[in-house]
């Protein structure tokens, strides 16, 4: 079934350790976006790719980064994982023609 | 930039009940407006897009919602609401020229029996 592969599902991390989320997708959509999701805040930009090689800064990037070194990959690193980092995280891409976005089915991350 | 308001938080409703939730944009041009939904634990799915022409537009599982530029507003409705529509629903607003969506903070749906 095409769409977007998330992994971990879930992973409890420390403090200060570098933490990788992983996002496949299979549709070959140019656009890709990482999203945080947090309780009465809903989802929030982090960073995206408007295409292979590109990436840009979201809503709430700091102490993220990602990397888009093909079409089908788009990983979101956490070089030094910190407490307020705890959240559900939502990878995404977007159709060429309708604009929809597909969403993956989560990452739940937890820093202690 | 464009942003999106969802005024209610937490909506509780009675199966077969109609269902109407509440969205507000703030964007200078015509914009993109989108509502997904968000089951426990899942992902989020599209339920219906809003781009031009018509400003009624149909959704998946019965879902409507209309566009009022006078009131910057996309609400979405449905008529009977059945117990499986208990979710999240998020608004989101995107613009031509641009392929990221903002969110709102979405509004939570519990069906009672």
């Amino acid at each position: 079934i095409a769409g977007i592969t998330q992994a971990p599902t879930s992973q409890i991390l420390a403090a200060g350790r570098r933490m990788t989320l992983r996002c496949t997708q299979d549709m070959r959509h140019n656009a890709m976006y990482w999203y945080r999701q947090d309780l009465g805040l809903g989802l929030r930009l982090i960073h995206y790719s408007n295409t292979a090689g590109t990436t840009g800064k979201g809503e709430v990037p700091d102490g993220y980064s990602v990397s888009r070194a093909n079409t089908d990959d788009f990983p979101l690193t956490l070089a030094s994982a910190v407490p307020s980092q705890t959240s559900v995280y939502f990878c995404a891409s977007r159709a060429h023609y309708t604009g929809e976005l597909f969403f993956g089915e989560g990452s739940r991350l937890t820093v202690l | 930039a464009q942003s999106v308001t969802q005024p209610d938080i937490h909506i509780t409703v009675s199966e077969g009940a109609s269902l109407e939730l509440r969205c507000n944009y703030s964007y200078g041009a015509t914009p993109y407006l989108f509502w997904y939904v968000q089951s426990p634990g899942q992902g989020l799915q599209l339920l219906l897009k809003y781009f031009s022409g018509d400003t009624l537009v149909q959704g998946i599982k019965g879902f409507e919602a209309e566009f009022k530029r006078s009131q910057s507003s996309f609400n979405l409705r449905k008529p009977s609401v059945h117990w499986s529509d208990a979710a999240e629903y998020f608004c989101a607003v995107g613009a031509d020229n641009d392929y990221k969506l903002s969110f709102g903070a979405g509004t939570t749906v519990t069906v009672r029996a």
